[in-house]
């Protein structure tokens, strides 16, 4: 299997722009899961799937922000207008477990810059 | 919300020496969980351990969720160790997910 895959590894985009990342989890997963990663912020989940529906949303910073599953092997994570306040390493992970826990298998990551 | 205390921050070893990471939690946990972070990002699952102990080849870790502790060992360490170690726990009042920031790791040659 190839993994987690995250697109675009790396994004830079200007103040106001759509931005919008793209992750493919491990066939037969039933969980996904979003993650950011910032120096001030450390790590944080934004929103978990499972089995296509949000569960757990509450970690989603603000409405600008929105994200998707439209089925099993894709899932997008949305931010509308972007801020500089967005730059980070936004995380992508799946799971064939229910819930938060069970081994997660993370993707590469999309290193986002917004100027 | 729940606070999540590593340490020590940060450790340098000596390839070959064994470490002890402690994680601290503020309140009831339902799970916890350890990540490592290697030197190039990728970030990879290493224990679910909401109670009890766990080996996984040189690594193990132990919890004890009533005195709100996990600790995570290494033995003979080696530089492909290096990285950073993350706690997350699940917040049994809330069930929101909780990140420590993190015991930076070098081990040297």
């Amino acid at each position: 299997d190839a993994g987690v895959i995250q697109s675009p590894r790396h994004e830079v985009t200007e103040m106001g722009q759509e931005v919008t990342l793209r992750c493919k989890p491990i066939s037969g997963h039933n969980s996904l899961f979003w993650y950011r990663q910032t120096m001030m912020r450390g790590l944080e989940l934004l929103i978990y799937f499972n089995n296509n529906v949000p569960i757990d949303d509450s970690g989603m910073p603000e409405d600008r922000f929105s994200a998707k599953m439209p089925n099993a092997s894709f899932s997008t994570l949305k931010i509308q207008p972007s801020e500089p306040r967005d730059s980070a390493v936004y995380f992508c992970a799946s799971t064939s477990g229910t819930g938060k826990w069970g081994t997660q298998y993370f993707g590469p990551g999309t290193r986002l810059l917004v100027l | 919300g729940i606070q999540v205390e590593q340490s020590p921050p940060d450790l340098i070893l000596q390839e070959g020496a064994n470490s002890t990471l402690r994680c601290n939690f503020s309140d009831s946990v339902n799970n916890l969980q350890w990540f490592h972070q290697n030197p190039w990002g990728q970030l990879i699952n290493l224990f679910y351990i909401p109670s009890g102990t766990k080996q996984n080849g040189r690594l193990s870790a132990t919890t004890v969720a009533t005195e709100r502790y996990s600790l995570l060992y290494i033995s003979s360490s080696q530089t492909t160790d290096s990285g950073v170690y993350f706690c997350a726990v699940e917040h049994e009042g809330n069930n929101r997910l909780a990140f420590g920031k993190g015991n930076q790791v070098v081990v040297i040659p």
